[in-house]
């Protein structure tokens, strides 16, 4: 069965500094991986796709890597925002379905 | 990549009440998907609903407490039926997957719907 832990669970940095959100997950076997970000009461939004044929994927300060044989990915957000406060998920989509898997989700404060 | 409308954005319901969340999507799709996202926690897959067929339930979900209906490539409705508090979550439909080509595309969301159960 599909696991993912997205570690740290909560963090709060001040603004303008760089950080790296982590996502294990601990079956191989996947399509792709994605990254959303989740505000306050609120949907997903899609940042980063990923395919498992993939290393990383980049769009403005995002950056996604891939490591499916370790089981590992991170995002890495540059130069970080007060806006950039959120809860931001992984998730995957497991080979052999449609569902993705998602982790518990990593709680981003940006101070200004 | 598609956009969904979703709503109710939130709603308050009596326990004992069911409530129908809608989900319009601006281009067929094959699948739709709907998820439970209790307070503090992950999403939760509740079921897959395709066109023309019964929806397909995930483990600890059962058609009689979250029936789906699935009437056309755009539409689909979830009703939550006889509410518990237990049943306060964040409710969302999905679509994405595989398109044509067997190109993986990523998944889109809709906005969710906040349900308190009193």
């Amino acid at each position: 069965k599909q696991e993912v832990t997205q570690i740290p669970a909560a963090l709060s940095v001040p603004e303008g500094e760089n950080l790296v959100l982590n996502c294990s997950f601990t079956d191989s076997a996947i399509y792709n991986l994605q990254w959303f970000r989740q505000d306050p009461g609120k949907g997903l939004t899609s940042l980063l796709l990923i395919q498992s044929s993939q290393r990383e994927q980049t769009s403005g300060r995002l950056n996604a890597s891939l490591d499916k044989s370790s089981g590992r990915s991170t995002l890495y957000i540059a130069a970080s925002q007060p806006g950039d406060s959120a809860t931001y998920l992984c998730a995957v989509r497991i080979q052999g379905a449609q569902k993705l898997v998602f982790g518990q989700g990593t709680r981003l404060t940006i101070n200004p | 990549s598609a956009v969904i409308s979703q709503k109710p954005s939130r709603d308050i319901c009596q326990r004992g009440t069911s409530l129908t969340i809608q989900c319009q999507v601006d281009s067929q799709v094959t699948m739709m998907f709907w998820y439970r996202q209790q307070p503090g926690q992950s999403l939760t897959l509740i079921a897959t609903a395709n066109q023309g067929s019964e929806a397909t339930y995930e483990s600890g979900f059962v058609i009689d407490k979250f029936p789906i209906s699935r009437p056309n490539l755009t539409f689909s409705t979830l009703t939550v039926s006889n509410m518990s508090p237990e049943d306060s979550s964040i409710y969302l439909c999905s679509v994405g997957g595989v398109g044509q080509g067997a190109i993986n595309y990523g998944y889109t969301f809709g906005s969710g719907t906040r349900l308190t159960v009193v």
